[in-house]
């Protein structure tokens, strides 16, 4: 089954701690995005990432950051210097970017970010 | 500034009554119009792209339309399974999502 998998489902982060979301997509797709989601708000985009070794900023990356070494997979870390973390996380990708008919997104299951 | 509008916010139905969902956009150059499901806890699942004013498209129970300004989700005889929130996002120079409609279809 092709698709996009991101772990842990649930994870806790202490103050001053660094923590790592990851995400792994089987859908060879040359795209990939970090979004957070708030209550209330629509989503924002964090980092993306159009092809291995290189990503952008997108509207929310204070705090964020990000690698693509592997084509499958872009790990997202909250740095201490994010304030305010607690949120829903969503990694999502596309075939490409920019192109017609190749940026529909494709979105994982989420990880939920909790501040102890 | 691209901007996406949903409304309303949030919207309850019975069981079989018909009703629609606008996304009202204001961007410079729209690439496409997309609309997600998001059930409680889980990631977006796409439903439809649009590219041009004028196009439609079907999927069961559900038909997104687009004009230059505004794109509706016409939901036919839902059902409780079709309960969920229903996310809008505009392509332009990036993509913006709307804030979401909640919809519950109540037995």
């Amino acid at each position: 089954d092709g698709g996009i998998t991101q772990s842990p489902k649930y994870l806790f982060r202490k103050e001053g701690q660094n923590v790592t979301l990851s995400c792994e997509q089987n859908l060879n797709h040359d795209a990939m995005y970090w979004y957070r989601q708030d209550p209330g708000q629509g989503l924002r985009l964090i980092y993306y990432s159009q092809i291995v070794n290189d990503f952008q900023k997108g509207d929310i990356a204070e705090g964020y950051s990000v690698s693509r070494e592997k084509k499958e997979s872009f790990p997202l870390t909250v740095t201490s210097a994010q304030k305010n973390p607690t949120a829903f996380y969503l990694c999502a990708s596309s075939i490409g970017l920019g192109t017609s008919g190749k940026e529909t997104q494709y979105f994982g299951p989420g990880t939920r970010l909790l501040v102890l | 500034e691209d901007q996406v509008t949903q409304s309303p916010e949030a919207l309850r139905l019975q069981e079989g009554e018909s009703s629609s969902l606008n996304c009202s956009y204001t961007v410079s150059g729209l690439r496409g119009l997309f609309w997600y499901r998001q059930d409680p806890g889980k990631g977006p699942e796409f439903l439809f792209t649009l590219y041009s004013a004028g196009e439609e498209k079907e999927k069961e129970r559900l038909k997104a339309t687009l004009t230059k300004k505004e794109s509706f989700l016409h939901i036919t005889a839902p059902k409780p399974e079709d309960s969920a929130t229903y996310l809008c996002a505009v392509w332009g120079q990036k993509l913006v999502f709307g804030q979401g409609t909640r919809l519950t279809i109540n037995p």
